[in-house]
């Protein structure tokens, strides 16, 4: 069955360390997404990608960076750069203009 | 620029009450008008879309009707269940340019009680 993969579901962080959560489609869909959820709120988009090789920053990059060397592949860094990494992080493809996105299952990082 | 609006939360029912959730947007042209469902620890899964005027998208008993006049796409369902206790949003995709991305409202909690 065709979907997005992410990995871990949970990870836990120390200050001052980076951390990669890996986003895995088999949709064969051209662009993808990276959303930070804090607790009762929104998603805010942090990166994104339309084409390999390209990316794109979102409303809240700054202490992230990601790579799309691949198109199934769009892993997210947190960075030490990052002061308030806690929180529930999603990632989300889609194929096309027009259409809407599929979500993977979700990484909650915790920093401790 | 392209915004959505939605009723805030949580909303409390009890089952087999009819649910309404509020959704308005802001955007030029045509957009495509999403609802997505968020249960608990999860993911967001498409509920329901709808891309033009008037168009009414459903799915496992939720409805939402397209809306040009007042800018809208309110979910609804005739009769709740337990089960369907999650996090709602409502969702935009602008029309204008191939680089438009989701936009989303800040999501509405819904609890159902037996």
């Amino acid at each position: 069955d065709g979907g997005i993969t992410q990995s871990p579901k949970y990870l836990f962080r120390k200050e001052g360390q980076n951390v990669t959560l890996s986003c895995e489609q088999n949709l064969n869909h051209d662009a993808m997404y990276w959303y930070r959820q804090d607790p009762g709120q929104g998603l805010r988009l942090i990166y994104y990608s339309q084409i390999v090789n390209d990316f794109q920053k979102g409303d809240i990059a700054e202490g992230y960076s990601v790579s799309r060397e691949k198109k199934e592949s769009f892993p997210l860094t947190v960075t030490s750069a990052q002061k308030n990494p806690t929180a529930f992080y999603l990632c989300a493809s889609s194929m096309w203009q027009g259409e809407g996105y599929t979500f993977g299952s979700g990484t909650r990082l915790t920093v401790v | 620029g392209n915004s959505v609006t939605q009723m805030e939360g949580p909303v409390t029912l009890s089952e087999e009450a009819f649910l309404t959730i509020n959704c308005t947007y802001t955007a030029t042209g045509y957009p495509s008008l999403f609802w997505y469902v968020q249960y608990p620890g999860e993911g967001l899964q498409l509920l329901l879309k709808a891309t033009k005027a008037d168009d009414k998208g459903s799915n496992k008993g939720f409805e939402a009707t397209y809306r040009k006049e007042t800018t809208s796409f309110h979910l609804e369902k005739g009769s709740v269940q337990v089960s369907d206790s999650a996090v709602y949003f409502c969702a935009l995709l602008g029309a204008l340019t191939n680089t438009d991305k989701l936009i989303f409202g800040t999501g509405t909690r819904l609890q159902v009680f037996p």
